[in-house]
């Protein structure tokens, strides 16, 4: 079956230090991978997505995130956090047994980021 | 602004009441879902539609339905609700290969 797990609940850094958010997958074939962000009180705001290419993928606020293949991670990273990174991120992964647009995300349960000033 | 608009924002109901939860975005988006939101238990789907006149049912659809009757709009029915169904509700779309756009939600709660 396919899944996403994400290891750790929560994670707490201090700000200005690396951060990272750890995502591992499994899928049948070649994945789909997508960071969500979702701020108190909010929806969920779409961060970046690997779909083929470059193994590190940028996206937005200063985020990036490395797939890597034998691993079968998508850790999310950022170099200096910020107290304003403070969120619930959420990984997932396209179902890509599913057909046309069908395929559906399958979700994490979701990191809690605390940035501490 | 171009988006996804949920309402309402809050909703208190008692235990057998009906109610509509409304979802509307204008971004011409083929696929809408909803989604409920509880602590511990991540995103979970409860329908999704791929296009006006079709929809489908995800992993938690009982107690809910919906319809997709324009592109445009796609309400989530609670028929008889009840204590379980406490939680955040989501709505969210997508253009086919593109990410999703999510509401700002609705927080039910049912008492």
């Amino acid at each position: 079956a396919q899944s996403v797990a994400q290891p750790e609940d929560q994670v707490n850094v201090a700000e200005g230090n690396p951060l990272t958010v750890k995502c591992t997958y499994s899928v049948s074939g070649n994945p789909y991978l997508f960071w969500y962000v979702q701020y108190p009180n909010r929806g969920l705001q779409f961060l970046l997505k690997y779909i083929t290419g470059d193994n590190l993928v940028k996206g937005s606020y200063g985020f990036e995130a490395e797939f890597n293949k034998s691993q079968t991670s998508f850790h999310l990273k950022k170099p200096s956090a910020l107290v304003s990174d403070s969120a619930l991120y959420f990984c997932a992964v396209r179902d890509i047994l599913a057909a046309g647009n069908n395929r559906k995300l399958i979700w994490g349960l979701g990191t809690s980021l605390a940035v501490n000033p | 602004n171009a988006g996804v608009t949920q309402t309402p924002k809050f909703q208190v109901l008692k235990t057998g009441q009906s109610m509509t939860l409304q979802c509307a975005q204008d971004m011409n988006h083929e696929y809408m879902s909803w989604y409920r939101q509880d602590p511990g238990m991540g995103l979970r789907l409860i329908h999704y539609s791929v296009g006006a006149g079709i929809t489908d049912q995800g992993e938690v659809p009982n107690g809910y339905n919906v319809s997709r009757s324009t592109t445009e709009d796609f309400p989530l029915r609670l028929l008889s609700a009840a204590p379980s169904q406490t939680s955040v509700y989501f709505c969210a779309s997508r253009q086919t290969g593109d990410s999703y756009t999510f509401g700002s939600g609705t927080r039910l709660t049912v008492v």
